[in-house]
């Protein structure tokens, strides 16, 4: 088990390209989540993902945002037209699918974007 | 809907001290997880510890444990013998009840910078 990742860990863009992030859950959680963190804030919810179907969308997530989940492994978050509004900290999260700790999200360390 | 408060932005302990850092929420569910969450400065996020709604005994995790109260819906973190590496963001979060949608809503409060004094 080594964890939830995310690449790349760090993004710098230009106002109206288009950038792809990609999170590798742990192996065997079905469940994954992506989030928006602004700084001073708190993980905002962006979309769910069950095995490859996407399950819940949150109304952050414009026409603009894309997320897939093509094998029910790994998940790509695509923003097009960036904005300097989507500056944030991009995180992923997983979650199994028994266990004791099954109600637990696991956080991966984060795609950190710049929109200059 | 639900909400998730902390109240305090920033909190700052001695080390070997205790610290007690607050969250409230607002719901109607009856059943739902409550979670505190540490995020150090490298910011991955890391579950610190958890309690079920139903249960009415308090969580504990070796240095931290949390003071559960249902009907006051309040969940506060205490941090015993506070060490260095305990300097993180603090953050509170609820989980809701099975949702038609397949899910389940996490919910975040906004933090608590948790600094700790040598």
């Amino acid at each position: 088990d080594t964890g939830v990742s995310q690449d790349p860990r760090h993004k710098i863009t230009k106002r109206g390209q288009n950038v792809t992030f990609r999170c590798d859950p742990i192996s065997e959680h079905n469940r994954l989540y992506w989030y928006r963190q602004t700084l001073g804030q708190g993980p905002e919810f962006l979309t769910y993902f069950q095995n490859e179907a996407q399950l819940e969308k949150s109304r952050l997530l414009s026409d603009r945002f894309s997320a897939e989940r093509p094998k029910g492994s790994f998940s790509t978050l695509e923003i097009q037209r960036t904005e300097q509004g989507d500056s944030a900290m991009y995180l992923c999260a997983s979650r199994p699918r028994t266990g004791a700790l099954q109600e637990t999200q696991y956080f991966g360390p984060g795609t950190r974007l710049l929109v200059l | 809907a639900q909400t998730v408060t902390q109240s305090q932005p920033e909190m700052s302990v001695q080390e070997a001290e205790t610290v007690t850092l607050s969250c409230t929420y607002d719901t109607s569910e009856s059943d739902y997880y409550l979670f505190w969450y540490k995020q150090p400065p490298s910011r991955q996020m890391i579950l610190v510890i958890r309690q079920e709604a139903y249960k009415q005994q308090n969580a504990t995790e070796n240095r931290f444990s949390v003071n559960f109260q249902k009907a006051a819906k309040s969940f506060s973190l205490k941090i015993s013998d506070s060490q260095l590496g305990d300097a993180a963001m603090y953050f509170c979060a609820y989980r809701s009840a099975y949702l038609t949608s397949g899910t389940y809503k996490y919910i975040f409060g906004t933090g608590t910078r948790l600094k700790v004094l040598a």
